[in-house]
């Protein structure tokens, strides 16, 4: 692995399910993010976590949740998705104290 | 509350010089990013001022004022792959990062 990585790449899924976005960073980055892009509406935080252990609320939290069990990897999880939640999903990993982000690619998810 | 200011849409010609303003109101101050992001892409980092004054990378340049809450991405000798969304994002007294919505830039001929 080379940075950071996301999975899926994109994902078509059914109102009411659970789904879990994956992320991982090999940068030894002790913080790491979770934004949502939407249209017209920029990046928007969704929960982060300063470092392994540690999770915080975004912006936009309600119906997200997350988990750090260690340095490298910081899934999201929709536990009830619902149409609301289509979007652009971004995991990004920084070493706090410079704040400078880098960016996973992206999982395109649509709810029906 | 917090707030990042910038233009929704420009529009410039390929050679040209256009400059993108970015205008801040954040709780505390640690820094200033430009980013870049493509359609369908990831942001990737254009630069960072945490002090008063222009930073100069290759084609692109960046400003801040921190006593007007102001920054600005020049970018000169524009190219066709310039076209993109340019990202404003400012570092608050938890270093969490405040974006604003993005300013796209379309280049034309």
């Amino acid at each position: 692995i080379a940075g950071i990585t996301q999975a899926p790449t994109s994902q078509i899924l059914a109102a009411g399910r659970r789904m879990t976005l994956r992320c991982t960073q090999d940068m030894r980055h002790n913080a790491m993010y979770w934004y949502r892009q939407d249209l017209g509406l920029g990046l928007r935080l969704i929960h982060y976590s300063n470092t392994a252990g540690t999770t915080g609320k975004g912006e936009v939290p309600d119906g997200y949740s997350v988990s750090r069990a260690n340095t490298d990897d910081f899934p999201l999880t929709l536990a009830s998705a619902v149409p609301s939640q289509t979007s652009v999903y971004f995991c990004a990993s920084s070493l706090l104290e410079k704040g400078e982000q880098f960016f996973g690619p992206g999982t395109r998810l649509t709810v029906l | 509350g917090q707030n990042i200011d910038q233009p929704t849409e420009m529009t410039a010609t390929e050679g040209a010089i256009v400059q993108i303003n970015c205008t801040y109101q954040t709780s505390g101050f640690n820094g200033l990013f430009w980013y870049q992001q493509h359609a369908g892409e990831a942001p990737t980092f254009l630069s960072y001022n945490v002090l008063d004054g222009l930073e100069e990378k290759g084609r692109f340049s960046s400003f801040l004022s921190r006593s007007k809450g102001y920054s600005y991405l020049l970018l000169k000798e524009l190219q066709m792959k310039d076209s993109a969304s340019y990202l404003c994002a400012v570092t608050d007294s938890n270093y969490q990062l405040i974006w604003g919505a993005g300013t796209k830039l379309i280049i034309k001929p």
